[in-house]
């Protein structure tokens, strides 16, 4: 069965370095998201990507933030310089076909732990 | 603020019992999202709707568009249930509003 999946699975990092995470969502999947978790919080909606174009992001992803689909595969998260409070899974998700229409496959998570 | 209310926070049933989770939201919506997240973390998605019900196995989600509100419902539960129940709902920008999760325990 095709999955999501995420690499790293955990990412240490010190503060003000750079880190990318991957994602390699399922291969016909046109719709693509990233979501954050604070460990004991709740899911944080972050970025929504269509297109090779952002459709819709959160109060959340600032400058520090960006995506990319480099290579038509990988789907890929940037912070640029992290902070203390970037510690959280970080989850991947595709779906076929917009949220309204269809539902969407996790990825495993990658923990990023700043430092 | 929090667009979307989950209900109970934490749900504790003895295998068998019926169980309801439920979920208010205050944003427009396009489709609602019901969502488990077992213990490891990984998420896994139940449902996706927009109007009436659904079912899938032993578990049922409802949706009323007017009164904002859905209701996830597991029949006779089991302790493999056990896990975090999150309702979460999308707009047509794909911009998606998550609750707090429901922590189910279903004992033995």
């Amino acid at each position: 069965e095709p999955e999501v999946t995420q690499t790293p699975s955990h990412q240490v990092t010190q503060m003000g370095q750079e880190v990318i995470l991957r994602c390699v969502p399922i291969s016909n999947h046109l719709y693509f998201y990233w979501y954050r978790q604070i460990l004991g919080q709740k899911v944080e909606f972050l970025v929504s990507f269509y297109n090779n174009e952002i459709s819709e992001k959160s109060e959340i992803f600032d400058d520090q933030f960006s995506v990319e689909r480099p290579d038509g595969s990988n789907f890929t998260l940037k912070i640029r310089s992290t902070k203390l409070e970037d510690s959280a899974m970080y989850f991947c998700a595709s779906s076929e076909r917009h949220s309204l229409y269809n539902e969407q496959f996790f990825g495993p998570g990658t923990r990023l732990t700043v430092l | 603020k929090n667009e979307v209310e989950q209900s109970p926070q934490n749900l504790t049933a003895q295998e068998g019992e019926f169980i309801t989770i439920n979920c208010s939201y205050s944003v427009g919506i396009s489709a609602l999202h019901w969502l488990q997240q077992h213990p490891g973390g990984g998420i896994v998605s139940l449902f996706m709707l927009s109007s009436g019900k659904k079912k899938h196995g032993r578990l049922i989600a409802t949706i009323n568009i007017q009164e904002k509100h859905s209701s996830l419902h597991i029949t006779a539960s089991h302790p493999r249930d056990s896990a975090v129940y999150i309702c979460a709902v999308s707009n047509t920008g794909n911009q998606f509003y998550f609750g707090t999760g429901t922590s189910l325990t279903v004992i033995p």
